[in-house]
């Protein structure tokens, strides 16, 4: 199993929302990613996570909230976001933190905030 | 900022022909990659290849880099209307904690 695997496809909220993307993968990866992409633009790091440890937090605002459970699982929170956090969310994975090696992504999240 | 800079931004070839794209990075790398994303999609891995190697190849994809210059080429041959998607290169910095970065793309187009 090569995939990366995030829910759901595509999510519409309400800046005072609460809602939760979410993303799993059972290629025994140590090391998750959380990428922010906005249309025609490149995907902007957002957090790493490393043997389920925060390692790096690009300052991204505090109404974005992760959460890594366990190996597989990586959640991104989402509370009072604004229409400009809009965007394509990536999830991805490596054997290890460090840009060494290939980043496996998932398909993505449409957010769309109203 | 992006480590790497494509060029062209955007390329549009008939299907058959080759497609060559450039990437350019200010930095020492350990290694510099290829993605291709379709619309909307995630990015798919495509090829890596690292700060010791020149020349490496997948199928159809052909990638170059010369560290002197700083810079990497992605050739892609007898182009197919499925290849029509974004291409970002990314550079992985030396050092620890480095972070792969990704370029801001280049969009092909590939004609039946």
């Amino acid at each position: 199993d090569t995939e990366v695997t995030q829910t759901p496809k595509h999510l519409v909220m309400g800046m005072t929302n609460k809602k939760s993307l979410k993303c799993e993968q059972h290629m025994g990866h140590r090391a998750m990613y959380w990428y922010k992409q906005k249309a025609k633009k490149p995907p902007e790091l957002m957090f790493v996570y490393s043997y389920e440890k925060l390692s790096i937090n690009e300052s991204v605002p505090s109404r974005f909230s992760p959460e890594c459970p366990n190996s597989s699982l990586l959640n991104l929170h989402l509370h009072a976001l604004q229409p400009e956090d809009s965007a394509l969310y990536l999830c991805a994975s490596s054997q290890a933190e460090g840009s060494l090696g290939k980043l496996f992504f998932g398909s993505g999240t449409q957010l769309s905030v109203l | 900022s992006q480590q790497g800079e494509e060029d062209p931004q955007a390329l549009s070839i008939q299907e058959g022909e080759n497609a060559t794209m450039n990437c350019s990075y200010k930095t020492s790398i350990n290694n510099l990659q290829w993605y291709r994303q379709n619309s909307g999609r995630g990015l798919v891995h495509l090829i890596l290849i690292r700060s010791n190697e020149r020349e490496k190849h997948s199928g159809r994809l052909r990638v170059t880099l010369d560290t002197s210059k700083k810079s990497s080429s992605l050739l892609i041959t007898a182009s197919r209307a499925a290849d029509t998607a974004s291409y970002f290169c990314a550079t992985a910095p030396t050092g620890a904690n480095s972070k792969l970065t990704f370029g801001k793309g280049i969009t092909l187009s590939v004609r039946p």
